[in-house]
């Protein structure tokens, strides 16, 4: 959708940095989602948020850090205790519990 | 807990011939299922869901809770149909209402 803005698209860093997927929005949707594809293991949730300040973590969040200060914004830091951070990382919003997530372009993210 | 199982990493049919991509899953309430498709160079997208009752370009998808199942069909694929398929679940368990799992995939190559 465009209304969900991934930046930057490909994203290179050295083993043993911080690094910060961005993930915007302007559909005014509540709930964001950040998961990861990696071949043959599907997508897997990393950090969910329902609403502002507040976020849970999902099925894989050691290693990630994230924030939720504003509707619009829920950024992903893949901290150096991510032992395997290179993949492909898709950021999701939803407008209500019944609603269907609405996926971004994704950012991958290599680490060497 | 809940989790999604897609059998079939990789599915090859004829064009014209009928296809049924598996999907299992394992939930203690009432869960709500979808299918999310992802052709070649384009978003993940939602492609159905259980609740809408509807047919999405020629693919239906029924909700069978005594086998826990959510299998997608369709009577004559075409090779349009060649894509990566999602099935996904959400359930309704007090703060993980939210929560959506997914499958790990399955591949469908259409051939001519």
């Amino acid at each position: 959708d465009g209304g969900i803005t991934q930046s930057p698209k490909y994203l290179f860093r050295k083993e043993g940095q911080n690094v910060t997927l961005s993930c915007e929005q302007n559909l005014n949707h509540d709930a964001m989602y950040w998961y990861r594809q990696d071949p043959g293991q599907g997508l897997r949730l990393i950090y969910y948020s329902q609403i502002v300040n507040d976020f849970q973590k999902g099925d894989i969040a050691e290693g990630y850090s994230v924030s939720r200060e504003k509707k619009e914004s829920f950024p992903l830091t893949v901290t150096s205790a991510q032992k395997n951070p290179t993949a492909f990382y898709l950021c999701a919003t939803k407008q209500g519990y019944n609603s269907p997530l609405h996926f971004g372009n994704g950012t991958r993210l290599t680490v060497t | 807990a809940q989790r999604v199982t897609q059998p079939e990493k990789l599915l090859s049919v004829f064009k014209g011939a009928p296809v049924e991509l598996k999907c299992n899953y394992s939930y203690s309430g009432s869960p709500e299922l979808f299918w999310y498709v992802q052709y070649s160079r384009q978003r993940l997208q939602l492609l159905l869901r259980h609740i809408s009752r509807e047919s999405i370009k020629g693919f239906t998808a029924d909700l069978n809770k005594g086998e826990t199942s959510f299998h997608l069909k369709k009577p004559f694929a075409q090779e349009e149909d060649s894509a990566m398929y999602y099935c996904a679940l959400s359930g309704h368990s007090g703060g993980s209402n939210y929560k959506l799992t997914f499958g790990k995939g399955t591949l469908l190559t259409v051939n001519p």
